[in-house]
């Protein structure tokens, strides 16, 4: 069974502080990982899907690596905007199932 | 364009009831997948429906049904409610289906069962 988890479970930064969220995932055969942002109320928004180790994309201030076993979620120069929960989820199998994490709340503080 | 609309918002039911929750995915998608969040348990898949098939099932009970029409809208109902069905329900579409491209999600249907 594909099983993905999420640390830290909650995050707290001051504006313009990096740092690194983390998705360790095991997962037979990987088609992809995604990372998703939630706000408060609303519905998962898409960021990035990664297919293979070693691929990394970015947008504004986030940049999402991939390894054989876990995905980092770079936030650079957090702004109080950045504060969201952060899902990652994996694609396995011949099933096209997605797993996600439980996330990371992230909340920058100006 | 238009984004995914999830109806209704909210309900409240009552332990026992059943209910349909609907979607209505972005033009031209032809898939349709539904999640159930929950604190404790996170996002859950539930079910995908891909041009009016179900192409995959998580692992709830039958009580949790689905269906998708020929405009792709889909709906979800859960029969014989119970307290623990209370969850923020999502649903997400995409061209290509789950797991092999970008989904977007609805703002969910919040259930409440009293």
């Amino acid at each position: 069974e594909d099983q993905v988890t999420q640390s830290p479970e909650a995050l707290r930064l001051q504006e313009g502080e990096s740092s690194s969220l983390n998705c360790s995932y095991t997962v037979s055969g990987l088609r992809g990982l995604f990372w998703y942002r939630q706000d408060p109320g609303k519905g998962p928004e898409f960021l990035f899907t990664l297919y293979s180790a070693g691929e990394e994309k970015e947008k504004e201030r986030l940049k999402a690596t991939l390894t054989k076993k876990e995905s980092f979620l770079h936030i650079t120069a957090p702004k109080p905007e950045d504060s969201a929960t952060y899902l990652c989820a994996v694609c396995g199998g011949s099933n096209y199932k997605l797993t996600f994490g439980k996330g990371t709340l992230l909340t920058v503080n100006p | 364009k238009a984004g995914v609309t999830q109806t209704p918002r909210y309900l409240i039911k009552t332990r026992g009831q059943q209910v349909t929750l609907s979607c209505s995915p972005i033009s031209g998608h032809r898939s349709v997948s539904w999640y159930q969040q929950t604190p404790g348990q996170g996002l859950q898949f539930l079910f995908e429906y891909f041009s009016e098939t179900q192409r995959n099932k998580g692992n709830f009970p039958g009580r949790f049904s689905g269906r998708q029409f020929s405009n792709s809208r889909s709906e979800m109902n859960v029969s014989t409610l119970e307290l623990g069905d209370s969850a923020l329900y999502l649903c997400a579409s995409s061209l290509v289906g789950q797991g092999k491209g970008e989904a977007f999600f609805g703002q969910g249907t919040r259930l409440t069962v009293v």
